[in-house]
């Protein structure tokens, strides 16, 4: 199994551009997440899926929209990249239940210019 | 924001040493209660998750109590070794993690 796989692995983005961050999991799990990285700030929660067709926002959501595209497929789309959004986005996949632990990505740093 | 405080923010221990960390969360509407450990390069790792009061959870050399009425959880490391440096990062909250900033470790062989 691979578990959590997150592409691309790097990014730069001009201040205004557009892209997609993708992430897939095959442990089956229902729900998916993605996070943000900052210096000195802890791991802060944008968006997560609950389960396949249902979507939520987090802590930190303005500026993104994402998709769950099937059980396996959530995305993270930046429609208008901000120097404010230069950080490691983290994609992670649980069971629904609140005590399941989350499983990780590997993690993509994006910076914008 | 159900803000979560981990402390130290960093200690550097001898390898052999024990040792303790704190992250302290508000005690209203709790659900569960996660420790990570996060290796530099790596994703975060899951350790334990705990929900009842009292939980105590053992993971080899590293174990984790938890106080829910307080509002506090400890991580314990018995004999550290340098492969136990990382950060390790508690988060309370059910499918909406909130993430403590971490606790970095370094074991000094």
């Amino acid at each position: 199994n691979a578990g959590v796989t997150q592409t691309p692995k790097f990014q730069v983005l001009k201040t205004g551009q557009s892209m997609t961050l993708q992430c897939a999991q095959d442990m089956n799990h229902n729900s998916m997440y993605w996070y943000r990285q900052d210096p000195g700030m802890g791991l802060r929660l944008i968006y997560y899926s609950a389960s396949e067709g249902t979507t939520d926002k987090g802590e930190v959501p303005n500026g993104y929209n994402v998709s769950r595209l099937n059980k396996r497929e959530f995305s993270l789309r930046l429609e208008s990249a901000a120097p404010s959004q230069t950080s490691v986005y983290f994609c992670a996949s649980s069971e629904a239940r609140e005590s399941y632990e989350q499983y990780f990505g590997p993690g993509t740093r994006l910076t914008v210019t | 924001i159900l803000n979560v405080e981990q402390s130290p923010q960093s200690l550097h221990v001898q390898e052999g040493d024990s040792t303790n960390f704190t992250c302290s969360f508000p005690s209203s509407n709790f659900y569960a209660l996660h420790w990570y450990r996060w290796e530099t390069a790596k994703s975060p790792e899951a350790l334990f998750v705990m929900t009842l009061n009292g939980d105590e959870k053992k993971k080899g050399r590293i174990s984790a109590t938890l106080n829910t009425k307080e509002g506090y959880s400890y991580l314990y490391i018995k004999g550290s070794q340098p492969e136990d440096s990382a950060t390790y990062l508690c988060a309370r909250g059910a499918n909406n993690l909130f993430f403590g900033t971490g606790t970095r470790l370094t074991v000094i062989p």
